[in-house]
């Protein structure tokens, strides 16, 4: 248990609906990240959300639509999803995420597996 | 393109083994090296944050080394255990946020009794 829960666990969806996933921390972070991971390929950070504000968007497509309404709780609303966005997508939390922080440890949840169909 | 090499990229050894594992990242720009492992269907566990050159970490029979200045990090175990089976991951900080952390494809580590 590292204090990073997500939901759901497993999801199935077709191009055209709308889901979202939802990530809350535990450990007073104020940073929330979500990264994707791909077969063979490595973890891949999509978006950054210090003190709730965005501070990273990794060129991600806008059919994926990040929301953090509070420095506890991110979101991750997905919309016409195409098959190749099937993957793994894992919500981590540091203290911070800014420059001074480049020590500190990011914490991950156990990830929610996403197929597209 | 900065880019995070991890040898091997799998790994089986017997139980009782010691093993070890290279991260090789750019040796510009380095904030911090992390290493997390990560177990089949659980969520990757942070072992080390490095930021020194030089610098040695251990925890229990996990230990790392890091080169900053040839940009490298060697993960070592010693007497593997079964339980030591996972995905073992380095990441490398080059810019100092958080955002800037460029993950390795990781080294699946397999461990026989």
């Amino acid at each position: 248990e590292t204090g990073v829960t997500q939901t759901p666990r497993h999801l199935v969806m077709g191009m055209t609906n709308k889901k979202s996933l939802k990530c809350e921390q535990h450990l007073g972070h104020n940073a929330m990240y979500w990264y994707k991971q791909s077969a063979k390929k490595p973890l891949e950070l999509m978006f950054v959300y210090n003190f709730k504000e965005q501070t990273e968007n990794n060129s991600v497509p806008s059919r994926f639509s990040p929301e953090c309404p509070n420095s506890s709780h991110l979101f991750l609303h997905l919309h016409t999803l195409q098959p190749e966005d099937s993957a793994l997508y894992l919500c981590a939390s540091s203290t911070h995420g800014t420059p001074r922080a480049s020590g500190n440890t990011i914490y991950f949840g156990e990830g929610s597996w996403l197929t597209v169909v | 393109i900065l880019n995070v090499e991890q040898s091997p990229q799998s790994l089986h050894v017997q139980e009782g083994d010691s093993t070890n594992f290279t991260c090789s990242f750019p040796s510009s720009n380095f904030y911090a090296l992390h290493w997390y492992r990560w177990e089949t269907a659980k969520s990757p566990e942070a072992l080390f944050v490095m930021t020194l050159n030089g610098d040695e970490k251990k925890k229990g029979r996990i230990s790392a080394t890091l080169n900053t200045k040839e940009g490298y990090s060697y993960l070592y175990i010693k007497g593997s255990q079964p339980e030591d089976s996972a995905t073992y991951l380095c990441a490398f900080n080059y810019g100092g946020s958080q955002g800037n952390l460029i993950f390795g494809k990781g080294t699946k580590l397999s461990v026989k009794p």
